[in-house]
């Protein structure tokens, strides 16, 4: 099984502020990456597919890229609303694993 | 609009099964994948396999592979998931997911509680 890594596993940031987080595959998945924001107490939701496709609706601060075994997801500007856990998930090969996640709290 | 709606919470003794239902709406069923995923309570997403509702067949991930089974009605355009021989770390919220790669639309989550 591929399995994904995310980090870091939780990070404290302002309002404004320019966020990266890193998914890494322990192999090679060209370009089968989505990103997903959770909320406490909701159904994930899809902000990036294929590495870098925004899903409809997603606010265009949320972007995606990487290819082969290295990704990231990169908020430009923090919102109020974008505290959550984040998730990456691989689409490469069953099963299709999640990270383990990575929790966004205001600083 | 695209709807996935699942069934309620359920409290279950080890050893019992459980069957979770996922009833869609608003889109096409047999033309996207169904997912389930499940999240233990403080824990990240697990995703446990997908079904195609048109052709019935499943993937399954190898940690369910015994006990779990995955079904489609699309005379109602409903998905079930049952669970087998519950143990204590199967307490999670189960969600259904609309997709086969990535998961568009979520079902609400049904709180799956296994106690004795």
């Amino acid at each position: 099984d591929i399995q994904m890594t995310q980090s870091p596993s939780s990070l404290s940031a302002s309002v404004g502020d320019k966020v990266t987080i890193t998914c890494r595959a322990s192999q090679s998945i060209s370009t089968f990456l989505n990103w997903y924001q959770q909320k406490p107490g909701k159904a994930p939701k899809l902000l990036i597919y294929a590495a870098s496709s925004l899903q409809t609706g997603v606010p265009s601060r949320f972007s995606g890229s990487g290819s082969g075994t290295d990704f990231t997801l990169t908020i430009s500007s923090l919102q109020p609303e974008d505290f959550a856990t984040y998730y990456c998930q691989l689409s490469y090969s069953t099963p299709y694993n999640f990270g383990q996640g990575t929790k966004l709290d205001i600083k | 609009q695209v709807q996935l709606v699942q069934s309620g919470a359920e409290v279950k003794k080890p050893g019992a099964s459980v069957k979770v239902s996922c009833k869609a709406s608003g889109y096409t069923f047999t033309a996207y994948g169904l997912t389930w995923v499940r999240q233990a309570p403080g824990q990240g997403l697990e995703w446990m396999g997908w079904i195609s509702p048109y052709t019935g067949n499943a993937d399954y991930a190898q940690k369910f592979q015994v006990r779990v089974t995955m079904t489609t009605d699309t005379s109602t355009n409903t998905a079930y998931m049952e669970l087998r021989s519950l143990r204590s770390d199967d307490t999670a919220v189960y969600y259904c997911a609309r997709g086969r790669y990535f998961f568009d639309y979520w079902g609400q989550g049904t709180l799956v509680t296994v106690s004795s």
